[in-house]
C-alpha cells in the first residue's frame, strides 16, 4: 500500500497568514493527488484534484502543486472560515489511502 | 444538487453483522461509482471499496475482503455496504463519496457504527 504523510500535523495560525500544507507518497503517485477540508461533524469537501486542479467552487486562495511524491496544498490568505483539517489523498493505485490529516487552528 | 444521505447511527455487538445505506439523489445514479470509507476514532481515513453503480462490478480493499460486501439498489438510487463479523476495531465513522473521474467529490455526512458488548 502507498503510505501518505501530511505534515504539520498541527498549524497555529493567523487570519491572513499564508499556509502551506505538505504530502508525501511513499512511491510516485505521479498526479493522482486531491485535497480535502473537514470541519467537525461534516462531509470532507474536495478541494483540489489531481494535484493540481481547483474543485468547481472552491476559492482561488486554495492552490495545490507537485508531482510524484511531494505535494503541497496552498492557502494564500487565511480566511476564518478556513480553520478546519486538510487531508490528502493518493488515487493512483488501489487501496486509495489518506494522509493522517493536518488541522488548521487560530493561533 | 448532489446530496448523499446516509442512514442513522448503529450500535452492534462484536460478531454481528452491519449494513449501511447511502441514498444519493441530484444526479444520474448509475453514472458514478460509490466508494466507502471510513474514520476510527483518532485514526486517518481507510478506504473500504466502492461498486459501479452502473454495472454492479466491485472492488475491495484486501484488508476487508471477506468481510465487506457492497451493492446498490438502482430503482432507489441508493449504495449498501455491509460489513461482518464487527470486532470492536470497526468502531468508526462510515462515509459514502461519489467518484466523480476519479476523486471523491461529493460525501455523505456519515454513520456512526460503534461495536461493544
Amino acid at each position: 500500500d502507498i503510505q501518505m504523510t501530511q505534515s504539520p500535523s498541527t498549524l497555529s495560525v493567523s487570519v491572513g497568514d499564508r499556509v502551506t500544507i505538505t504530502c508525501r507518497a511513499s512511491q510516485s503517485i505521479s498526479s493522482w493527488l486531491a485535497w480535502y477540508q473537514q470541519k467537525p461533524g461534516k462531509a470532507p469537501k474536495l478541494l483540489i484534484y489531481k494535484a493540481s486542479s481547483l474543485e468547481t467552487g472552491v476559492p482561488s486562495r486554495f492552490s495545490g502543486s507537485g508531482s510524484g511524491t511531494e505535494f503541497t496544498l496552498t492557502i494564500s490568505s487565511l480566511q476564518p472560515d478556513d480553520f478546519a483539517t486538510y487531508f490528502c489523498q493518493q488515487y493512483n493505485s488501489y487501496p486509495w489511502t489518506f494522509g493522517q490529516g493536518t488541522k488548521v487552528e487560530i493561533k | 444538487q448532489v446530496q448523499l444521505v446516509q442512514s442513522g447511527a448503529e450500535v452492534k455487538k462484536p460478531g454481528a453483522s452491519v449494513k449501511l445505506s447511502c441514498k444519493a439523489s441530484g444526479y444520474t445514479f448509475t453514472r458514478n461509482a460509490i466508494h466507502w470509507v471510513r474514520q476510527a476514532p483518532g485514526q486517518r481515513l481507510e478506504w473500504m471499496g466502492w461498486i459501479n453503480a452502473g454495472n454492479g462490478n466491485t472492488r475491495y480493499s484486501q484488508k476487508f475482503q471477506g468481510r465487506v460486501t457492497i451493492t446498490r439498489d438502482t430503482s432507489a438510487t441508493t449504495g449498501y455496504m455491509e460489513l461482518k463479523n464487527l470486532r470492536s476495531e470497526d468502531t468508526a465513522v462510515y462515509y459514502c463519496a461519489r467518484d466523480d473521474g476519479g476523486t471523491l467529490d461529493k460525501w455523505g455526512l456519515g454513520t456512526l457504527v460503534t461495536v461493544s458488548s
